[in-house]
C-alpha cells in the first residue's frame, strides 16, 4: 500500500514560474525525502528532511514538513525546462528498517 | 564514485519463461534495495538486505520471485515464471545506513 501520495498527479508550468508539489503520508516518520526521475531513468535524490526539521533549503528547492498534518511540500523555484520530470516523495517507518515507501508522484513538465 | 550497476537494461520474455536481473551496489553500502515500478506509478519495494541478510520482503511474491545478495555485495533477482503483469521497470538501489538511497538506471521487463 502507498504510504505517500502526492498532488497534483501532474502539473504544467511556464518556465521561470515557480512550481509546488504536496506529499501526504499515513503514519508516523522519522524522515522524508524527495526525488526526481526523468523518463526512462532510475531515481536521484534531491532533499531529506528529518521528522525535527521544519523547513530545508537546497540550491533552488525548498522543503517543508508538517508533522501534525503528516504531509510535505517540493517547491522549485525559477524552473527550467530540465526541472521537467517526475517527483516522488518517500518517506520511512518508525519501525527502524529504514525501508521507504514512495508515493505516485507528481509529473512536472516546464514549458520553455 | 561508481554508481549502482544494473545488467541487462532492457530484456523481453514471453510469458511462463524465466528471467534473471543483476545488481551492483556502491562500494561500502550495506543496504540495498530492489524496486518494482509499473508504468505511470511510484517504486514498489520488493525486498531490502542488509547485508546480505533480508530484512523485509513483505511485498515479493514469493511464489515467482526470489532474490539474494551474494556475500553481501551483488544481488540478483529472478522471476520464474513471469507473468503479463510483471512488465514494469526493476530498479535496484543501495545506501548506507539511514540515509539517501543511490539508485541504478534499471531493467524494463517486458512480459509478451
Amino acid at each position: 500500500s502507498q504510504q505517500g501520495e502526492e498532488d497534483p498527479q501532474a502539473l504544467s508550468i511556464q518556465e521561470g514560474e515557480n512550481a509546488t508539489m504536496n506529499c501526504s503520508y499515513k503514519t508516523s516518520i522519522n524522515n522524508l525525502q524527495w526525488y526526481r526521475q526523468n523518463s526512462g531513468r532510475g531515481l536521484v535524490h534531491l532533499i531529506l528532511i528529518r521528522s525535527n526539521e521544519r523547513e530545508k533549503h537546497s540550491g533552488r528547492l525548498r522543503v517543508t514538513l508538517d508533522t501534525s498534518k503528516k504531509s510535505s511540500s517540493l517547491l522549485i523555484t525559477a524552473s527550467r525546462a530540465a526541472d521537467t520530470a517526475s517527483y516522488f516523495c518517500a518517506t520511512d517507518s518508525t519501525s527502524g528498517t529504514y525501508k521507504y515507501i514512495f508515493g505516485t508522484g507528481t509529473r512536472l513538465k516546464v514549458l520553455a | 564514485e561508481a554508481g549502482v550497476a544494473q545488467s541487462p537494461r532492457y530484456k523481453i520474455i514471453e510469458k511462463r519463461q524465466s528471467v534473471a536481473f543483476w545488481c551492483n551496489p556502491i562500494s561500502g553500502h550495506a543496504t540495498l534495495y530492489w524496486y518494482q515500478q509499473i508504468l505511470g506509478q511510484g517504486p514498489k519495494l520488493l525486498i531490502q538486505f542488509q547485508n546480505n541478510g533480508v530484512v523485509d520482503d513483505s511485498q515479493l511474491p514469493k511464489d515467482r520471485f526470489s532474490a539474494e545478495r551474494l556475500k553481501g555485495v551483488d544481488s540478483t533477482l529472478k522471476i520464474q515464471p513471469a507473468k503479463l503483469e510483471d512488465s514494469a521497470v526493476y530498479l535496484c538501489a543501495s545506501s548506507l545506513e539511514k540515509s539517501r538511497q543511490f539508485f541504478g538506471p534499471g531493467t524494463r521487463l517486458t512480459v509478451l
